[in-house]
C-alpha cells in the first residue's frame, strides 16, 4: 500500500530564508511523487511532481523539490521565502500501477513571518 | 487554459436531503477523481472513473454515488446527508498515463444544517 507521511503540522520560516517542507513515502516500486499547495478555500494547486530522471525537480513559484530513494524522502524547498508562499502544502504519491488515485500526506501549514 | 470546473460552489442542505455536485473535467482528460476533505484534513479519496466507467473506490460512503456522462462530466450524488458529510468535495481530472499530473478543480463547499 502507499502511502505518505508529512512529519510537520506548521512550519515557521522568516521572510528572505530558505524553506523546507519535509514528506517521507511508503510505495511498492518506485514512485510518482507530487507537490500540491492549498491556499484558504481554494482548490490544491499542483507545485511539482518527481517522476523519473533528475532527483531535483524545480517546480512553480521557485520551488522545487529532491527525491531521495535511500531516505524515501521528497522534501519541498525554497531558497528564499515569500510571505505569499504562507499555506498549505500536501505531499502526494501515488504508486507505480496504480494510477487511478492519490494518497496525501497529512499537510502542512507553512508561515513566512515578514 | 481550461481548468476543472465544479459546481456549485457554496450550497446548504438539511440533515437527510440529497445533495449533487457536477464536475466538468479537463478537455480531453479521461479520468476523473474525487475527493473530500473535511475541516483541517487532507483530502480523502472517494471514487474515480476513467473513460466513463467507475475505475477504483475509496472511503465513498453507501450514500454516495457518482457517474461519469457520455460527454465525461461527472456528478457526485450524496443521500440521507448527514452533518459530518459537511466538507469541501473536489473534482479532478487528468490523463490515465502513469506520473500525469491531477488537476483540481477549486471544490464544491457542503454545509449540512
Amino acid at each position: 500500500a502507499q502511502s505518505v507521511a508529512q512529519p510537520e503540522d506548521q512550519v515557521n520560516v522568516a521572510e528572505g530564508n530558505p524553506l523546507t517542507v519535509k514528506c517521507t513515502y511508503s510505495v511498492s516500486g518506485n514512485p510518482y511523487l507530487f507537490w500540491y499547495v492549498q491556499y484558504p478555500n481554494r482548490g490544491l494547486q499542483f507545485l511539482l511532481k518527481y517522476i523519473t530522471g533528475d532527483n531535483l525537480v524545480k517546480g512553480s513559484y521557485g520551488f522545487e523539490a529532491e527525491f531521495n530513494k535511500s531516505q524515501t524522502s521528497f522534501h519541498l524547498k525554497k531558497p528564499s521565502a515569500l510571505v505569499s508562499d504562507s499555506a498549505l502544502y500536501f505531499c502526494a504519491v501515488m504508486g507505480p500501477r496504480d494510477f487511478n488515485k492519490f494518497y496525501f500526506g497529512s499537510g502542512t501549514k507553512l508561515n513566512v513571518k515578514p | 487554459a481550461a481548468g476543472v470546473i465544479q459546481s456549485p460552489r457554496h450550497l446548504i442542505k438539511e440533515k437527510r436531503e440529497t445533495a449533487t455536485l457536477k464536475c466538468y473535467p479537463i478537455p480531453r482528460h479521461d479520468t476523473v477523481y474525487w475527493y473530500q476533505q473535511g475541516p483541517g484534513q487532507d483530502p480523502q479519496f472517494l471514487i474515480s472513473f476513467y473513460e466513463k466507467m467507475q475505475s477504483d473506490k475509496g472511503s465513498i460512503p453507501d450514500r454516495f454515488s457518482a457517474q461519469q456522462f457520455s460527454d465525461y462530466h461527472s456528478e457526485l450524488n450524496m443521500s440521507s446527508l448527514e452533518l459530518g458529510d459537511s466538507a469541501l468535495y473536489f473534482c479532478a481530472s487528468s490523463l490515465q498515463t502513469p506520473g500525469n499530473t491531477i488537476y483540481f478543480g477549486e471544490g464544491s463547499w457542503l454545509t449540512v444544517v
